[in-house]
């Protein structure tokens, strides 16, 4: 049963670059059955997708945030991350891992399973 | 860029049947799913491609999908349903969320 563990710094320095860890385990990261994702969620709102790989590195960005996000991935380490910079207080959130399943010929399913989520603040 | 919208609340008395809604351009043409979120957890699946139930979800969770709208039902309302509902759907390659449903059973 796939499982994914969030890793990371809670808290960064405003303008900096905020980087977290998603570990993939009970299944392969070279799957052709899934995307890897994140998601967040600013504390008391809603969610907010923000981008997708795929083990061959296809990427998808959500557009708001597409000029400050990297999403890698890494085969040897089971594992992918995320990059965002050039953070402010508004990228205050808890950020999520998931993995959207892949069915083939561009149709994306559902974000499941979740990892546990890990709370970033960005503040001095 | 596509947007899903959702009731800020929505309340019901136990025992009874909540219905939550998320209202999208044509989201009857994509699959939509929804997401059970409990307080300080991370969201659950419990239910995807508009109607189909994951493993380990009751029954008394349904949904349905048609025109401009998809709809979670939730038959026979239980206390441990209290929790915020999201839906979900893809416009093309991005993941788009509903604004989010507290439900309060009271």
């Amino acid at each position: 049963q796939l499982q994914l563990q969030t890793s990371g710094p809670g808290l960064v320095k405003p303008s900096e670059t905020l980087s977290l860890t998603c570990i993939v385990s009970g299944g392969s990261i070279s799957s052709a059955n899934y995307y890897w994702g994140w998601i967040r969620q600013p504390p008391g709102r809603g969610l907010e997708w923000i981008g997708n790989i795929y083990y061959s590195g296809s990427t998808y960005y959500n557009r708001s945030l597409e000029s400050r996000v990297t999403i890698s991935i890494d085969m040897s380490k089971n594992q992918f991350s995320l990059q965002l910079s050039s953070v402010t207080a508004a990228d205050t959130a808890v950020y999520y891992c998931a993995s959207p399943y892949y069915y083939g010929s561009g149709s994306m399913g559902p974000f499941d399973p979740w990892g546990q989520g890990t709370l970033v603040t960005v503040s001095s | 860029s596509y947007k899903l919208t959702q009731p800020p609340s929505v309340s019901v008395s136990p025992g009874q049947t909540a219905t939550i809604t998320c209202s999208g351009n044509e989201l009857g043409d994509k699959y939509a799913c929804w997401y059970q979120q409990q307080p300080g957890q991370s969201p659950v699946l419990v239910i995807y491609q508009d109607s189909k139930r994951p493993s380990g979800i009751p029954e008394r969770f349904s949904g349905s999908n048609s025109g401009n709208t998809a709809t979670l039902t939730i038959s026979g309302t239980q206390a441990m349903d209290e929790a915020d509902y999201y839906c979900q759907a893809w416009d093309y390659n991005t993941a788009v969320f509903g604004g989010g449903t507290k439900l309060t059973v009271l």
